[in-house]
């Protein structure tokens, strides 16, 4: 079945560790997203990339970094940088203007 | 910039009545795309609704509808005979339809979370 893939489902960061999400989708996009989500504030967008080895910044980049060397695949690392990195992160996909496919996110806890 | 207003962090609903959950949105674009997500407690985001701002008739999806007033920037959402299993965070989200660069993403409300009462 075509859809999206993130793991872990759960990770835990040690203060002042990188850490890597990774997202894998097989439905062909050329588009896909990273997203966090906190209480009470719906889903912000990190970083996205619309083309192979192309990406932008979202509105809360910083402290993110992310690649796109193949087109199933864009991984998102939190960098020691982020100073408040625990949320939920969603990784989506999209092919133009159709609806975004969204994978089963990854909980972050920084410990 | 466009943003999109959810002002019922939460609503309450008997099963089996109707509940309609209120989006309002800001954009100077005349072209645009519309979404209701659902979250369930399982946190998978789930298509609920789909609505093209140049379609001026209402999209419906089974016990799902919208009410799209483009003039008023308002799109809520309408749902008939609840059922326990609808109770979810329910987001707003809206879509540039110039594709390119920033604006093909989608731009969420903060969501608004609906409980069923048996």
């Amino acid at each position: 079945d075509g859809g999206i893939t993130q793991s872990p489902k759960y990770l835990f960061r040690k203060e002042g560790q990188n850490v890597t999400l990774s997202c894998e989708q097989n439905l062909n996009h050329d588009a896909m997203y990273w997203y966090r989500q906190d209480p009470g504030q719906g889903l912000r967008l990190i970083y996205y990339s619309q083309i192979v080895n192309d990406f932008q910044k979202g509105d809360i980049a910083e402290g993110y970094s992310v690649s796109r060397e193949k087109k199933e695949s864009f991984p998102l690392t939190v960098t020691s940088a982020q100073k408040n990195p625990t949320a939920f992160y969603l990784c989506a996909s999209s092919a133009g203007q159709f609806k975004a496919f969204f994978g089963q996110g990854t909980r972050l806890t920084v410990v | 910039a466009q943003t999109v207003t959810q002002s019922q962090p939460e609503m309450s609903v008997q099963e089996a009545e109707t509940v309609t959950l209120s989006c309002t949105y800001d954009t100077s674009e005349s072209d645009y795309y519309l979404f209701w997500y659902k979250q369930p407690p399982s946190r998978q985001m789930i298509l609920v609704i789909r609505q093209e701002a140049y379609k001026q008739q209402n999209a419906t999806e089974n016990r799902f509808s919208v009410n799209f007033q483009k003039a008023a920037k308002s799109f809520s959402l309408k749902i008939s005979d609840s059922q326990l299993g609808d109770a979810a965070m329910y987001f707003c989200a809206y879509r540039s339809a110039n594709y390119g660069g920033s604006q093909g993403n989608l731009i969420f409300g903060k969501g608004t979370k609906l409980s069923v009462k048996p």
